[in-house]
């Protein structure tokens, strides 16, 4: 069965102190990877799609990579405004299913 | 882009009663997704539609649920006989219809707790 995990649950920093959120799958056949922003209140906001082990992608503060095993969503000298639950999804390749598999999230908080 | 809009916001009903959500996707999405969501969970996948035609449901899906997309526009959920286990954010996605990779929009979601 697919299978998304995050660590940690939950990080704070301080404004300015870079860090990195791990995304761990386990997938038959991995057809892609994606991140996502959600707020409080909120659904989810897309963020990126990887789809190859080495494929990395970078969005202001942001930089999503991708190996064979795991992602890593780098975040550089983050702001406030970067406190979000970040989730990552992965959709298999086997059995044509269009179904994105989440993980429970990391829950960062930036503090000023 | 007016974005995908979700009615009601919230909803409280007591166990055993139905509940009916509605979702409205960004014009021209023919793809639209149901997922729901518990608290300190990742959305987990209910159903899809590709225009009026439903694609695929989660075997996890308890028959008390249906969804419906009539005319390939907005798509209605319902929960038939609530029970206190369906309480979560239901949350509706579209995208439009193409190749693979297409990110999904999601709405703010319908907040459902059964007493």
């Amino acid at each position: 069965e697919d299978q998304v995990t995050q660590s940690p649950e939950a990080l704070r920093l301080q404004e300015g102190e870079s860090s990195s959120l791990n995304c761990s799958y386990t997938v038959s056949g991995l057809r892609g990877l994606f991140w996502y922003r959600q707020d409080p209140g909120k659904g989810p906001e897309f963020l990126f799609t990887l789809y190859s082990a080495g494929e990395e992608k970078e969005k202001e503060r942001l930089k999503a990579t991708l190996t064979k095993k795991e992602s890593f969503l780098h975040i550089t000298a983050p702001k406030p405004e970067d406190s979000a639950t970040y989730l990552c999804a992965v959709q298999a390749l086997q059995g044509g299913s269009e179904k994105l598999v989440f993980g429970k999230g990391t829950k960062l908080t930036v503090n000023p | 882009d007016t974005g995908v809009s979700q009615d009601p916001r919230h909803k409280i009903t007591k166990r055993g009663q139905n509940v009916t959500f509605r979702c409205d996707p960004i014009s021209e999405h023919n793809r639209l997704y149901w997922y729901r969501q518990t608290l300190g969970q990742g959305p987990e996948f209910l159903t899809y539609f590709q225009n009026e035609a439903q694609l695929e449901k989660s075997r996890l899906l308890s028959d008390r649920f249906s969804a419906e997309r009539p005319k390939g526009s907005f798509s209605t959920l319902e929960i038939q006989r609530t029970e206190q286990g369906d309480s979560a954010m239901y949350l509706c996605a579209s995208t439009p219809s193409a190749g693979f990779g297409e990110k999904l929009f999601f709405g703010s979601g319908t907040q459902l707790s059964v007493l």
